[in-house]
């Protein structure tokens, strides 16, 4: 597609379910990151995937938090036993490549999820 | 540890005035500096970046923004807003290096109104 999706658009759940969010690249962009953003704050950096290699893993709040991509494509972000203060909107971006060439890191941004946890 | 800090939280304006949004980080080191812009009910969007040379950057919309290293700001202006100006703008920075290039660390945001 032209641009990054997320899907669900909204999700509300009660305490101490697990979602799941999913998340849609650009076609051919090799690298993916979540972030969130809670109410009245900046963005959150969460976890970034380049390609093959391992994720970085080091944003995430909890180990309630996982997130994996498949075939090198869609990603699904999943939080488990949720708690009202992962409330949020979960935005997912991509990227091309990888390295420290300043045209290739340029972020695209989806629309996001917005979780209500009850 | 690196953060980036928006001097303002709301800035309320008129039309044809000029608008400047702070930026500051606290990286030492080599960055790239990035404000994005998140429209009412939009999803965020890039107005400009700035990887290296001329540290006055142009981006869309007419917006501007001056890379001041000794001061380590990033500032954001625009001589003239516009109503369709009103947003949430967000100031970001990376760090230049290969094993922290995918994160990028966000200010809190400026809520900018612009009324008619």
């Amino acid at each position: 597609g032209a641009g990054v999706s997320q899907s669900p658009s909204n999700k509300v759940t009660e305490k101490g379910k697990d979602v799941e969010l999913r998340c849609d690249p650009i076609s051919g962009h090799t690298a993916l990151y979540w972030y969130r953003q809670s109410l009245g704050q900046g963005l959150e950096f969460l976890i970034y995937f380049q390609g093959n290699s391992a994720p970085d893993k080091s944003g995430l709040p909890s180990d309630r938090f996982s997130a994996e991509r498949t075939g090198g494509s869609v990603s699904t972000l999943t939080i488990q036993r949720t708690q009202q203060e992962d409330s949020a909107v979960y935005l997912c971006a991509s990227s091309l490549g990888m390295g420290l060439a300043g045209p290739l890191l340029i972020y695209a941004f989806g629309p996001g999820t917005r979780l209500l946890v009850l | 540890a690196q953060s980036v800090s928006q001097h303002n939280h709301h800035v309320i304006l008129s039309e044809a005035a000029s608008l400047e949004l702070g930026c500051n980080y606290s990286y030492g080191g080599t960055v790239n500096l990035f404000w994005y812009v998140q429209y009412p009910g939009q999803h965020l969007q890039l107005l400009l970046k700035y990887f290296s040379g001329d540290p006055l950057v142009k981006g869309i919309k007419g917006f501007e923004a001056e890379f001041i290293k000794s001061k380590f700001s990033f500032n954001l202006r625009k001589p003239s807003v516009q109503w369709s100006d009103t947003a949430e703008y967000f100031c970001a920075v990376n760090k230049a290096r290969q094993d922290s290039w995918g994160k990028l660390q966000f200010g809190a945001g400026t809520q900018v109104v612009v009324t008619p």
